[in-house]
């Protein structure tokens, strides 16, 4: 079962490119993943989502290399806003594991002007 | 769409009370779980359901109790509330289990047990 491994917290300044890195060393075949995010008293939200070299979207990019034993979510360019706690999860489609489902402690992003 | 509803927001219970947290959603999605997330905490798998009439337990099962009658709905019962309980729990669902699938999150109910 994939479990993952991220920071507990990390600080960054506005307009500053912050990298937040995962470990998932025992990544399935059939495995994608998956980042969410979460702001204070709200349920987390979905960011990025990616199986293997580099997606993008207008929030994020999701860096993974050849092995997937990792991943690197991306943010360009910070703001206050973006501070919150980030969550990374690998799972696949089929899977009815719980084990698939856990979000762990996550990266606190703090952002400072 | 509404997307995933939670009722109440917040809730004050007295030990032993027992109370329905209310969850639904209006995607037609098949998977809908609910976490609870305690302070400084990441969030953490109470019971989840793949469909209608089918439910299963998570991480942490002890103490709450769920069904689902439809496809909409998936209430969490607490039957004899205890302080340990006091969180802010989530629902969420989405169109099939496993990590792949996106999971849409409701606002929360923010829970005490006095």
């Amino acid at each position: 079962l994939a479990k993952t491994t991220q920071p507990i917290s990390m600080d960054s300044y506005e307009g500053q490119e912050v990298n937040i890195t995962c470990s998932h060393n025992n990544i399935a075949t059939n495995d994608y993943i998956t980042w969410y995010q979460q702001f204070p008293s709200q349920g987390p939200r979905f960011i990025i989502q990616g199986y293997k070299t580099k997606v993008t979207n207008e929030v994020a990019s999701l860096f993974i290399p050849a092995d997937r034993k990792s991943s690197t979510l991306s943010l360009p360019r910070v703001s206050l806003s973006d501070t919150a706690v980030y969550y990374c999860l690998v799972g696949d489609r089929w899977s009815y594991n719980t084990d698939k489902l856990i979000f762990g402690t996550g990266t606190r992003l703090q952002v400072f002007p | 769409n509404a997307g995933v509803t939670q009722t109440p927001k917040f809730q004050v219970l007295k030990t032993g009370q027992s109370m329905t947290l209310q969850c639904a959603q209006d995607m037609n999605h098949e998977y809908m779980s609910w976490y609870r997330q305690d302070p400084g905490m990441g969030l953490r798998l109470i019971h989840y359901s793949v469909g209608a009439g089918i439910t299963d337990q998570g991480e942490v099962p002890n103490g709450y109790n769920v069904s689902r009658s439809t496809t909409e709905d998936f209430p969490l019962r607490l039957l004899s509330a205890a302080p340990s309980q006091t969180s802010v729990y989530f629902c969420a669902s989405s169109y099939g289990a496993g990590g792949h699938n996106e999971q849409f999150f409701g606002p929360g109910t923010r829970l005490t047990v006095l």
